[in-house]
């Protein structure tokens, strides 16, 4: 199967400052990716979708301006958390579709924001 | 909107055991898929089995199968003989047929394979 790339795996940061994380798609290229965030012991609740080359689409509720999304190219897609707080500590997943319905997940970013 | 419910938060089962886990959804669609997902300690998203709603035949994959039954919006796993490593959480799953539309996940059942 596809293979898709997350980097960092864990970060730690400090209230205030920014984060970027990656998401590579390793043997395929896709117009459209998803990030989602995963609370502990809570389901993914899908953040935003990207499409390249084109400005991503929030959910209702994300805020645009804190969750940064550039969709890159056709294999790379990074979101970067602004001014980060403590209530942004999650597990931050990213996925691929190559569309007929097939998801490519990466292994998701631990952010700790202390 | 669509919307996907997993009444079961936690289940056990012993090794070598059936455990049914249940989902329903809600959606005004004809055409969509539906998925299980697994997702271990490591918290990698695993596609378990995945179903076309078009399809009448229920989907199944070794000791993974399903009882889709589209006109109740009734969408269960059954996992024969389980293992060990079967023990993560689970999470149904909703996908509209639109060739690049999102994926909607239920709240999870964490299941527990108990030797």
């Amino acid at each position: 199967g596809a293979v898709v790339s997350q980097h960092p795996s864990r970060v730690i940061c400090k209230s205030g400052t920014s984060v970027k994380i990656e998401c590579r798609s390793l043997d395929f290229q896709a117009t459209t990716m998803f990030w989602y965030r995963q609370f502990p012991k809570q389901s993914l609740m899908l953040m935003a979708t990207s499409n390249e080359g084109s400005k991503a689409t929030y959910e209702q509720g994300v805020e645009k301006d804190k969750f940064l999304i550039n969709h890159a190219s056709l294999t790379l897609s990074t979101l970067t958390v602004t001014s980060a707080h403590p209530e942004d500590s999650s597990f931050y997943i990213c996925s691929w579709t190559s569309g007929g319905g097939t998801q490519y997940f990466g292994p998701g970013t631990r952010l700790l924001v202390l | 909107a669509q919307t996907v419910t997993q009444s079961q938060p936690e289940m056990s089962v012993q090794e070598a055991e059936t455990v049914t886990l249940s989902c329903t959804y809600d959606t005004s669609e004809s055409n969509y898929y539906l998925f299980w997902y697994k997702q271990p300690p490591s918290r990698q998203m695993i596609l378990v089995i995945r179903q076309e709603a078009y399809k009448q035949q229920n989907a199944t994959e070794n000791r993974f199968s399903v009882n889709f039954q589209k006109a109740a919006k009734s969408f269960s796993l059954k996992i024969s003989d389980s293992q060990l490593g079967d023990t993560a959480m689970y999470f149904c799953a909703f996908m509209k047929q639109n060739a690049y539309d999102k994926v909607i996940f239920g709240p999870g059942t964490s299941l527990s394979v108990i030797p």
